[in-house]
């Protein structure tokens, strides 16, 4: 099995619709992050988490909410998705602070149309 | 301006070509350099790091970060087929609790065989 397994792949949906997506980690680590990654933008943080009870925004959070439900379960929820949404979704982990050694997973292609 | 700007190729090469990919910063409190290798429908994977200025090889990859310039490298020699992928640069500074990382727009390079 993969260290950070994402749920789904794959995702078509309407604008306006609810949508999670769902991440799952067996590196055993506490700090748990959302990425989203657009051409010519590259990866940019929607929120993070250091622990069950820490979670944080990060530099694009509006339209985004998040839920720590575990230390190894991280979801991703756009409450009302938009086209502008449409994106590569990356969930990663890391055992501490210093910023290297991200273990990420194969992504979630969302598309909003 | 952005904090880090990577050229986004793509770049072709023969194989067995030695590679050199970029980036430049404009933050000089960057602490951690790193160079991370995403292929095609999967996650970006770290494969080094550096702390300080200077050189750090890996087998046939080579990081090298010069502090004075705010710019890193990342050298591949004798380049194989199935280091065609995007290079995606990262760099981190303290914030806090932790340290943001930033990364690069990422580098596609192809070695033609």
């Amino acid at each position: 099995d993969a260290d950070v397994t994402q749920t789904p792949r794959n995702r078509i949906t309407k604008t306006g619709k609810r949508i999670m997506l769902e991440c799952s980690q067996t590196k055993g680590h506490d700090r748990m992050y959302w990425y989203r990654q657009d051409p010519g933008l590259g990866l940019r943080l929607i929120y993070y988490s250091f622990d069950v009870k820490d979670i944080n925004k990060g530099e694009i959070s509006d339209g985004y909410s998040v839920s720590r439900q575990a230390q190894a379960k991280f979801s991703l929820s756009l409450e009302s998705a938009i086209p502008n949404q449409t994106a590569l979704y990356f969930c990663a982990t890391s055992e501490d602070g210093t910023g290297y050694g991200y273990t990420f997973g194969s992504g979630t292609r969302l598309t909003v149309v | 301006q952005k904090e880090v700007e990577q050229d986004p190729g793509p770049l072709s090469v023969p194989e067995g070509a030695i590679v050199s990919l970029n980036c430049t910063y404009s933050n000089s409190a960057f602490q951690y350099f790193m160079w991370y290798r995403q292929y095609s429908r999967k996650g970006p994977e770290l494969l080094m790091y550096t702390y300080s200025s200077g050189n750090k090889e890996d087998g046939r990859f080579t990081a090298q970060v010069d502090k004075s310039s705010k710019y890193i490298s990342l050298f591949i020699r004798d380049s194989q087929p199935s280091d065609s992928a995007t290079y995606l640069c990262a760099m981190s500074v303290p914030r806090g609790a932790t340290n943001k990382l930033i990364f690069g727009t990422g580098t596609l390079l192809a070695v033609q065989p």
